[in-house]
């Protein structure tokens, strides 16, 4: 079993529907990340939190540090949404351990 | 002005030979890393280096050797390159204050 588990796999939604993606972790963390994946391949870090929520534009992260679990949300989501979402945890060094993606389809 | 910059993007390569990928940040960072994305998708952290210094060495086989001439880069060399290798290695940055990560666009690895 992964350390990271993320869900859904795939996700697949309406424009202007509000996104959840989850992320579920079994190890202590320092800090947990969210990354946004384009189809062109190129990596960009949305999110870094250790507690509460953050919140940039339409996207919002929470993270629940006692139930070991984060949540993405996207509101109003916009085919441009359409990406791999992929949770990262960083433990006390610098080690991350990646979950294995959500796979947004947002439709026009 | 790119922030992390990876050379090169593509490299399509025999079995057996030893090729190099170059990542260069202009971010001042203290971090930098090496992370390999299998066919899956799945991100994998290969090896982490703080002010030159490697700091994580996941289980990688030897023929990985990274090299970090100074704290703005960080290269990874490959000898007697297996098809297993073909993957997209990512280098990525952070600042030692904040942690927040900074990725290269990627370089795809071939190996025929």
């Amino acid at each position: 079993k992964n350390e990271v588990e993320q869900s859904p796999q795939n996700l697949t939604a309406q424009e202007g529907e509000f996104i959840t993606i989850n992320c579920s972790y079994s190890v202590g963390i320092s800090a947990l990340h969210w990354l946004q994946q384009h189809p062109g391949g190129g990596i960009v870090s949305l999110f870094m939190l250790s507690s509460g929520k953050k919140k940039h534009g339409r996207l919002i992260a929470t993270i629940n540090i006692q139930e070991k679990h984060s949540s993405l949300h996207i509101t109003a989501s916009h085919p441009r949404d359409s990406a791999v979402y992929i949770c990262a945890v960083r433990r006390g060094n610098e080690k991350l351990t990646f979950g294995t993606g959500t796979r947004l389809t947002i439709i026009p | 002005d790119t922030a992390v910059s990876q050379t090169p993007k593509y490299l399509v390569t025999q079995m057996g030979n030893d090729k190099s990928i170059k990542c260069e940040q202009n971010l001042g960072h203290d971090t930098m890393y090496w992370y390999k994305q299998d066919s899956k998708k799945f991100l994998k952290i290969m090896f982490s280096y703080n002010n030159k210094e490697l700091i994580i060495n996941e289980t990688v086989p030897n023929r990985f050797s990274p090299k970090s001439p100074d704290k703005a880069h960080l290269n990874l060399h490959i000898n007697s390159l297996e098809l297993g290798d073909s993957a997209v290695y990512f280098c990525a940055s952070s600042p030692q204050r904040t942690g927040e990560l900074f990725f290269g666009e990627g370089s795809r690895l071939t190996v025929l």
